[in-house]
């Protein structure tokens, strides 16, 4: 079975300043990735996924994630972040075909300020 | 992108009481739906799979008897919390993937809260 691991649990920065939220997952099949963020009292929005192709995914709202296939990883990326960024970001896994499912990490909590 | 919609967004039961919550995916067809529970503070568990037409898949640790899970058509999955119990107040959500494709798409969860 699939696992999914993010190692930032709560991330602080301030306004303008770059992010990189960690995510590895452990699988050793064909995996599709995704990034989902849930802003306080919203529901969870997909921000950037992957299934193929060029490794560097481009989302909305200025991010970015690049796969890394050797590091197991999906690392997302903002080179300038804004207030309006504070939320809880998911990284999730799924194996592909019919049978797949989608596997969460524990979420990392992004306050940035003012 | 797709919509899934999730009724209701807030419930509150007694204890003892069953309580369903409908998933619907309102523009497409979703022939897998997911329920995922989550608590304060937490990240989503996966309860269980449903497929459209068959038995769901449920996740160890989920007592399938507790939580219901029925998937009668293309575009609708409920759940149904039976003889609840303070400790099942958590907030639910689904989520369903495309027949045709990967991507999964969330509700906007309901909040049970179980006195």
């Amino acid at each position: 079975a699939q696992s999914v691991s993010q190692h930032n649990h709560h991330v602080i920065l301030s306004e303008a300043a770059s992010l990189e939220l960690g995510c590895n997952y452990s699988y050793g099949g064909t995996v599709n990735l995704f990034w989902y963020v849930q802003y306080p009292g919203q529901h969870l929005q997909l921000l950037l996924k992957y299934f193929s192709g060029d490794p560097l995914v481009k989302g909305i709202k200025g991010f970015e994630a690049e796969f890394i296939k050797s590091k197991f990883s999906f690392n997302l990326r903002k080179p300038s972040v804004q207030w309006s960024d504070t939320a809880e970001y998911f990284c999730a896994v799924s194996t592909t075909g019919t049978a797949s499912k989608l596997t969460f990490g524990t979420g990392t909590r992004l306050q940035v300020t003012l | 992108g797709a919509v899934v919609s999730q009724h209701p967004s807030w419930v509150i039961c007694k204890s003892g009481t069953s309580v369903k919550i409908e998933c619907r995916s309102l523009d497409f067809q979703a022939t897998t739906m997911f329920w995922y529970r989550q608590f304060p503070k937490q990240s989503l568990m996966l309860m269980a799979t449903s497929n459209e037409g068959s038995k769901a898949t449920y996740e160890q640790g989920v007592e399938k008897d507790k939580f219901l899970i029925n998937h009668a058509s293309l575009t609708l999955s409920t759940l149904t919390v039976t003889s609840a119990h303070p400790e099942d107040s958590s907030f639910y959500i689904c989520s369903a993937k495309l027949s045709s494709g990967n991507t999964i798409y969330f509700g906007e969860g309901s909040w049970l809260t179980v006195v």
